[in-house]
């Protein structure tokens, strides 16, 4: 089995609509990050977390909102989806004082 | 502010020929470099990194990265590439004192018959 799981994979809603991406690990780690990848863009941090009460906003947080339900459960949501939010997300964990990172395999959203 | 360039956006290689992908990076601190690899429909795959030490790091797959602090670079290579290393490349830094990592915006490798 995978060490991060990320539900669902692939995803198109319609705008407005609110959406949850979800995102376990196996690993143990406390350390969970949510990234956005745009073609071009490379990978941009939205939200992290670095144990269950810890929240920390990334470089393009703004639309979206986070819950550390648990150590292993790290969920992103969209309040409102709108068209440029269309994207491939990845979680990723890392453990405390290791700045190696360990990916899920993305869920790609879509935005109409 | 932290920074990661790769300035290339897109190679091709020919299947056997010899790879560089270029990565730079502006930090105030030490670093921690990384290079990750992305194949066509998969998450982030560790392909090496460089805390300290060596300058000189081997990495899964046959690849291979160099640490040069005077050039603030960290170069992949890899001496003959295969058909299966077309994939998309990301450097990544992170510092001591740093609390996430800073990601390259990638370069696209395309290996060619």
């Amino acid at each position: 089995d995978a060490d991060v799981t990320q539900t669902p994979r692939n995803r198109i809603t319609k705008t407005g609509k609110r959406i949850m991406l979800e995102c376990s690990q196996t690993k143990g780690h406390d350390r969970m990050y949510w990234y956005r990848q745009d073609p071009g863009l490379g990978l941009r941090l939205i939200y992290y977390s670095f144990d269950v009460k810890d929240i920390n906003k990334g470089e393009i947080s703004d639309g979206y909102s986070v819950s550390r339900q648990a150590q292993a459960k790290f969920s992103l949501s969209l309040e409102s989806a709108i068209p440029n939010q269309t994207a491939l997300y990845f979680c990723a964990t890392s453990d405390v004082d290791s700045y190696e990172q360990y990916f899920g395999p993305g869920t790609r959203l879509t935005v109409t | 502010a932290q920074s990661v360039t790769q300035p290339d956006i897109h190679i091709t290689v020919s299947e056997g020929a010899s790879l560089e992908l270029r990565c730079n990076y502006s930090y105030g601190a030490t670093p921690y470099l990384f290079w990750y690899v992305q194949s066509p429909g998969q998450g982030l795959q560790l392909l090496l990194k460089y805390f300290s030490g060596d300058t000189l790091v081997q990495g899964i797959k046959g690849f291979e990265a160099e640490f040069k602090r005077s050039q603030s670079s960290f170069n992949l290579r890899k001496p003959s590439v295969h058909w299966s290393d077309a994939a998309e490349y990301f450097c990544a830094v992170g510092a001591k004192g740093y609390s996430t990592l800073t990601f390259g915006k990638g370069t696209m490798l395309l290996v060619s018959p």
